[in-house]
């Protein structure tokens, strides 16, 4: 079946250090990725997504992630985060058989120190 | 910008109550989704909706029906509340790609329900 690892529950960073939240999926077929964020009290928020084509995608508040085929990784990093960007996180992957419907893990709270 | 609005923000209700959560989207999507969120366990989907009257199972329906009589609404029913369905629940929607899956989903910023 398909799944979505995110092995880190939780990352506490200091402002201004670079930040890596890790995803995993297991698929035998072509997938869709993405990563959302979460701020406190709010609903899921988009941050990016691979669909196809550069494995590098780059999304919003300076956020960037590799799709890695080879690693069936799709991990997210940030080079400087701010204390604005204490969230929870979560990645998601299009389940195998025709539909819209997604899979998500479980979240990575990250919490930024000043 | 797409808008998701779930009617409300907090609600409490009694073991045994009937209890109707609403969502409204407004960008004419034809998918709608009810999920719960709970500590450690990430986003469960509870139902899926991908058009008018039509609904699918998700991965926990029980306990739980829905309702799509109109394509911007999406009713999530608590037949006979029990205090293990307190949680988060999070209405989304999205569009139809020409290729499954590979739209957005846009969320609205939930219903936390409790029941005592």
């Amino acid at each position: 079946a398909q799944s979505v690892t995110q092995l880190d529950s939780q990352v506490p960073v200091f402002e201004e250090a670079p930040v890596e939240l890790r995803c995993n999926y297991s698929s035998s077929v072509s997938v869709y990725l993405f990563w959302y964020v979460q701020y406190p009290n709010q609903g899921l928020q988009l941050l990016l997504k691979y669909l196809s084509g550069s494995t590098l995608v780059k999304g919003i508040n300076g956020f960037e992630a590799e799709f890695n085929k080879s690693q069936t990784s799709f991990h997210l990093r940030k080079p400087s985060v701010h204390i604005s960007d204490t969230a929870e996180y979560f990645c998601a992957v299009k389940r195998p058989e025709n539909t819209d419907k997604l899979i998500f893990g479980t979240g990575t709270r990250l919490q930024v120190f000043p | 910008d797409v808008k998701v609005t779930q009617s409300s923000r907090y609600l409490v209700k009694r073991t045994g109550e009937k209890v109707f959560l609403e969502c409204v989207q407004d960008m004419d999507h034809e998918n709608m989704f009810w999920y719960r969120q709970d500590p450690g366990l990430g986003l469960r989907l509870i139902y899926f909706s991908y058009d008018v009257k039509m609904k699918e199972k998700g991965d926990i329906p029980e306990g739980y029906s829905v309702s799509r009589e109109k394509k911007e609404r999406f009713s999530l029913i608590l037949e006979s509340a029990s205090t293990n369905q307190t949680s988060m629940y999070l209405c989304a929607s999205s569009s139809t790609g020409l290729l499954r899956g590979n739209q957005p989903q846009h969320f609205g910023d939930g219903t936390r329900l409790s029941i005592l």
